[in-house]
Parts: C-alpha cells; structure tokens; sequence
C-alpha cells in the first residue's frame, strides 16, 4: 500500500532559527517527491518537486533533499519568518495512470517571534 | 487572474440534501482532480479527468458524481448528503506528464448538519 509518513507532526520554532521536517514514503513505483505548503483555508501551493535523479533543490529558504534509496526526504526551512507558519505537506507521485498523488498528513510548523 | 478557483467556499447543509461544488481553471490545463481533505488534514484524491475524460476514480461513493462539461471545468455534485461528508474539498489541475505541478484552488469547507 502506497504510503507517505512525516513527521513531526507538529513544531514551534523561534523566528530566524532553522529547522528540518521528514518524510518517508513507499510509493511505488516512484516517480518523483513534491513539498506542499498549505497556509490555513488555502489551497497547498508546490515548494519543490524533485525526481529520484536528484538529491537535493531549493525553492529560497527552503531546501529538499532525497534519498530515494531509503525512500527519505527532508525538508529544511533557513532563517525562518512568521510568514512561514503553515502546514507543510509531502506528495509522492507514481507512475501510473493519472500520476496519482499519495499526500502526508503534513507538519504544522509554528513560527513565533 | 485567479488560477484555480472554486465555488462556494463555505457550504452548509442539512443530512439528505443535494449540493454542488463548481471549480474552474484558467491556465489552461487539461487534467483536473478533486481532492478531499479530512479532520486529519490528509488529502485524497476522488476523481481525476483528463480532458473531459474520467482517468482516476477512487473508493468514492456513488452519491459523488463529477461532471467535466469542458476541460477548463470540473465540478462535484453529491446526493443526499451525509454526516460524514463534512471535510474540505480542493479542486486542482495540471498539464499531463509527471513531472507537473499541481495547482490547488481555495477549497471547499462542506459542513454538513
């Protein structure tokens, strides 16, 4: 069964620190890994989308990594603004009829001056 | 200039009711989706068209029926309506291929009484 876990859950962080959310799936077969960011009442809106040739790509202050050996991806918030309290939400395409999308249940991510 | 946009954003119902959900996409696009978003906040996809044609249909009950009248639009329209229901539910689209990025409109907050 397709699946894409991430954690934590939830987190607080201090405005201007940095901080790194984790995602692991078993999509199969894969074809590539996206990050979602989805503001309260928003639609998400796509941070970066990476296939399994790539390890890592940064959208500003947000970088993803993948290991699509270990089926692992992170993503890692630099210096970070109150603007960037949201959920943050990892997607796994797989090649297949329609590119299905498998979502995460996401991170709430809290900044806080 | 909205991209993806969606209507009503705020829908409430009684039990047994008939309701409809409008979602329209001005980029262009020939792939639409509807997702539902549960208490959780995990996002699952119910019905994907390609080009007015339905390519992904999930476990989603009959009562939920979307109609493509042209590829620019999508729209969802449930009888008799449950208690179980009640989620938020987010129209996207994309271009065909896999490696496209998904456009979300605003979402649907459906409450059903």
């Amino acid at each position: 069964k397709n699946q894409v876990e991430q954690s934590p859950q939830s987190l607080i962080i201090l405005e201007g620190k940095n901080c790194t959310l984790q995602c692991n799936y078993t999509v199969s077969p894969f074809s590539n890994l996206r990050w979602y960011k989805q503001d309260t009442g928003r639609g998400p809106v796509s941070l970066t989308i990476m296939t399994f040739s790539e390890n890592t790509k940064s959208n500003g202050r947000y970088t993803a990594t993948l290991d699509a050996d270990t089926k692992q991806s992170s993503l890692h918030i630099t210096a970070s603004q109150l603007s960037d309290s949201a959920s943050y939400i990892c997607v796994v395409s797989a090649r297949a009829a329609g590119n299905k999308l498998t979502f995460g249940g996401g991170t709430r991510v809290l900044v806080k001056p | 200039d909205t991209a993806v946009s969606q209507t009503p954003k705020y829908l409430v119902t009684q039990m047994g009711n008939d309701k409809s959900i409008k979602c329209e996409q001005n980029l262009g696009h020939d792939t639409m989706y509807w997702y539902k978003q549960d208490s959780k906040k995990f996002l699952k996809i119910m019905f994907s068209y390609n080009n007015k044609e339905l390519i992904i249909n999930e476990t989603v009950p009959n009562r939920f029926s979307p109609k493509s009248p042209d590829k620019a639009h999508l729209n969802l329209h449930i009888n008799s309506l449950e208690l179980g229901d009640s989620a938020v539910y987010f129209c996207a689209s994309s271009q065909a291929g896999s490696f496209t990025e998904a456009f979300f409109g605003q979402g649907t907050r459906l409450t059903v009484v």
